[in-house]
Formats: C-alpha cells, structure tokens, sequence
C-alpha cells in the first residue's frame, strides 16, 4: 500500500534552533518525493523534491531508502518558517497523483 | 499560480442539497485533480482526470462524482450533501507529470449544515 506519515501534528520551537519534521514512506518501488508548504492565507506550494537535491529557504531533505525516510531540516529555523508543511509521494503509474501525509505545523517562536 | 481558479471559494449548503464546485485552469494541462484537506487527514485524492472525459476514483471518492466536458474545467459534484463533506477543497494540476511540481488553487471552504 501507498503511505505516508508524518508522526508530528505540531513541531513547535524557538527562532534560531534546528527544526526536523519527519516523514515515513510506504511504497513498493522507488516513488518520487517531495514537500509542500501551505503558509497562512496562501496556497500550497512546493518546496523541494528528492531528486532535485536543493536547498530552498535552507532546507534540505535527504531520501533514506534503507529507513524509507525524507525527513526535512533546516539548522536555524525563522519566524518566517512558520507553516504547515505536507510531505508527499508520486507513485510510478500513469496517474502522476500526489499521496499526502497528514501534515506537521511548524511555530516557530521569537 | 499556473492560472488555475476555484470557484466559488466559500459555499454554506444544507444537508442534501446538491453541490457543484468548480476548477478552471487557462493552459490546457492535462492531468487534473480535486484533494479535500481535513486536519488530521492531510490532503486526500477524490477524484482525478487525465484528459475530456477521462476520469478516475481516488481513495475518498463516495459520494462524489466529477466531470470534464473541456479541457479547461474540471467539475466536482456533491450530488447530497453531508456534514462529513464539510471540508476545504483543492484542485491541482501538473502540467509536466512525473516529478514535476503540482500547482494548486486557492481552495474552496465548504461547510454542510
């Protein structure tokens, strides 16, 4: 079966400390990953893909295989970061369809 | 934002009435999805289309039923309202298909009484 978890429904934590939201995947295969961000009042949006292996508003993400992982990080979180953020998978089938998580909020105090 | 628009973005309907809600896009991308997003639940798959006239169930698709008469629209019906369907929907494309980045519309919040 397609799954993702994500076991955290609130990460709460101060500015300037490392964040890491987890996400779990189940898939037989190699799917695709990725992460969106749902800031306040706007829509969702992504933020990384696995295979693209970028930094973006320092954040990475690394896929562990072995763990079927694709935790996301940032070493000194913002204000700014506050957000809900999805963690995602792409199967291989014709469909492209997009398999959620059920999304961690991340508050990040001043 | 891709050019794709939901509509309308707020609805309060009673229960058991029909509902229509509407998503639009203006480059002629294929691959269309409607995702309802409920706390604790993420964003689930209800229905999806892959071409006019050509659709499929997602995993939460009792009690819906879509259709795609043009490229550019893609209709998703309530055709009795209930409470259970009062959620925040989201339609998505992704014009590039694998691993490729989904845009989304601005949702439409819908609440059944």
């Amino acid at each position: 079966a397609q799954r993702v978890t994500q076991p955290e429904k609130l990460l709460s934590v101060f500015k300037g400390a490392p964040v890491e939201l987890k996400c779990n995947y189940s898939y037989s295969g190699s799917p695709e990953l990725f992460w969106y961000v749902q800031y306040s009042r706007q829509r969702l949006q992504l933020l990384l893909r696995h295979i693209s292996r970028e930094s973006i508003k320092g954040f990475t993400a690394d896929l562990n295989k072995g763990e079927t992982s694709f935790h996301l990080k940032k070493p000194f979180a913002q204000e700014e970061d506050s957000a809900m953020y999805y963690c995602a998978l792409q199967g291989k089938d014709s469909s492209y369809k997009l398999i959620f998580g059920s999304g961690t909020r991340l508050l990040v105090r001043p | 934002d891709a050019g794709i628009t939901q509509s309308p973005r707020h609805k309060v309907t009673e229960t058991g009435t029909p509902v229509t809600l509407r998503c639009h896009q203006t480059e002629n991308h294929r691959y269309m999805y409607w995702y309802r997003q409920d706390p604790g639940h993420g964003l689930r798959l209800i229905h999806y289309s892959y071409g006019v006239k050509d659709t499929d169930k997602g995993e939460v698709s009792d009690g819906y039923s879509v259709s795609r008469s043009k490229t550019e629209d893609f209709l998703l019906t309530l055709e009795s309202a209930t409470s259970s369907q009062t959620s925040v929907y989201f339609c998505a494309i992704i014009p590039g298909g694998a691993n490729t980045e989904a845009f989304f519309g601005q949702g439409t919040r819908l609440t059944v009484v």
